[in-house]
């Protein structure tokens, strides 16, 4: 069954704690992209990579990290300098960069 | 400025109506636009490429002005189904990378 994996969906972190977010891949992409989405607003570029063991920062990288080891993962870490990590955050692929995304279903990120 | 930049609504409307909503870029070299649909705490879906010489699916027509820098979506005959919030996208002014509008917001009432 082809498509992106987003796991957990729920996620619920504690003060001062990292948190990684899973995004797994099996359509064969380059491009892996994660985007936070806030209520009521848009989605806002965290970090991409376009290709394996390469990455490049989005709009709002700070408080975030990611690695791109292999195709077909790219997770991301919510650290504990996000002061503000509450959010939806989705995953999405694409063939190359600036085609049309495909995404995961997303991982809703809580503050205990 | 935003790079793309959407009326956030919401456009109330009854079933069978016809609605369109405009999104604004201002990467002029922008070659990629697309319309996303989202429900609510979804992920979004693609639901049409944008092409320069505009394109149709069903009940959905896009639509590119390069002159005025604005691309469109036109929903005609409006089912209950089609409330969502549709996203525009185009590409960055810097980066290889495409840009989101915030949204808007589409209801459609019995």
């Amino acid at each position: 069954d082809g498509g992106i994996t987003q796991s957990p969906k729920y996620l619920f972190r504690k003060e001062g704690q990292n948190v990684t977010l899973s995004c797994e891949q099996n359509l064969n992409h380059d491009a892996m992209y994660w985007y936070r989405q806030d209520p009521g607003q848009g989605l806002r570029l965290i970090y991409y990579s376009q290709i394996v063991n390469d990455f490049q920062k989005g709009d709002i990288a700070e408080g975030y990290s990611v690695s791109r080891e292999k195709k077909e993962s790219f997770p991301l870490t919510v650290t504990s300098a996000q002061k503000n990590p509450t959010a939806f955050y989705l995953c999405a692929t694409s063939g190359q960069a600036n085609e049309k995304l495909f995404f995961g279903s997303g991982t809703q990120l809580s503050v205990l | 400025r935003k790079e793309v930049e959407q009326d956030p609504g919401p456009f109330n409307v009854p079933e069978g109506a016809t609605v369109a909503f405009n999104c604004t870029y201002s990467n002029s070299a922008s070659q990629s636009f697309f319309w996303y649909r989202q429900d609510c705490r979804k992920e979004p879906k693609l639901l049409m490429s944008v092409y320069s010489s505009g394109n149709e699916d069903g009940r959905f027509t896009a639509q590119l002005n390069r002159a005025s820098q604005y691309i469109s979506l036109l929903i005609r005959d409006s089912k209950l189904s089609d409330s969502a919030t549709y996203l525009c996208v185009g590409e960055a002014s810097y980066g290889n990378k495409l840009v989101f509008g915030a949204g808007t917001i589409l209801r459609v009432k019995s």
